[in-house]
């Protein structure tokens, strides 16, 4: 049972502009969030992450929001780029111990000129 | 620094036969992974190790074995192959230290097919 879910496999955006991925979690004990993305034919790199004692964290053109009471999260790319283009995974720890994670579907970001 | 590496890139195997997946980290990590990659369904972990010498089940363990060779090595091996098990496979790797630990670092990949 999917416990992060992208419910969007896909989006289109123009470059300059704003892209906003979304995802949604079934398990209000997740405490920590992560957004990893990956490129064809290589593995998924580190993003950004946030802590839910935080509703907003930044890191240049990215910033992810978290809304508890929703239990959604957003990542949003400011200005989108077409090196931007990649599939996005939303990720969360498994509750129970240990670092394992537990990933959504993803969503292909498209960025066209 | 390599990072992870993981072989071979491409493997076809026929449905019955045996094979081992390699990953190595050059890091210094003391966790270590291996995630399946399917179409619609994310990435899914089959099994993970906290450190030399320990291994723990993930959400898709059946069909697979695996060896923690030691620190820098993390094996995954499918003894009889299924139709089902044609994926691609990621290994990754991370600190121990806290939140440090969630940020795990993947190899390339090895994309299999059993026919």
């Amino acid at each position: 049972d999917q416990q992060v879910k992208q419910n969007s496999p896909s989006l289109s955006v123009q470059e300059g502009r704003i892209s906003i991925l979304n995802c949604d979690y079934t398990n209000s004990m997740f405490d920590y969030f992560l957004w990893y993305k990956k490129y064809p034919a290589e593995g998924p790199t580190f993003l950004i992450s946030i802590s839910s004692i935080k509703d907003k964290n930044e890191d240049g053109r990215f910033t992810v929001f978290l809304n508890k009471s929703a239990k959604h999260l957003s990542l949003h790319i400011v200005p989108s780029q077409p090196g931007d283009s990649a599939v996005y995974f939303c990720a969360a720890p498994l509750t129970g111990g240990g670092n394992k994670l537990t990933f959504g579907t993803g969503t292909q970001l498209k960025v066209e000129l | 620094n390599a990072g992870v590496t993981q072989t071979p890139k491409f493997q076809v195997l026929k449905t019955g036969q045996s094979m081992t997946l390699q990953c190595a980290q050059d890091m210094n990590h003391n966790s270590m992974y291996w995630y399946r990659q399917d179409p619609g369904m994310g990435l899914r972990l089959i099994y993970y190790s906290a450190s030399e010498g320990t291994t723990d089940k993930g959400e898709v363990p059946n069909g697979y074995n695996v060896s923690r060779l030691n620190k820098r090595e993390f094996s995954l091996r499918l003894e009889s192959a299924a139709p089902s098990q044609t994926s691609v496979y990621f290994c990754a790797s991370s600190l121990n230290r806290g939140r440090q630990a969630l940020t795990q670092y993947f190899g390339p990949g090895t994309r299999l097919t059993v026919l």
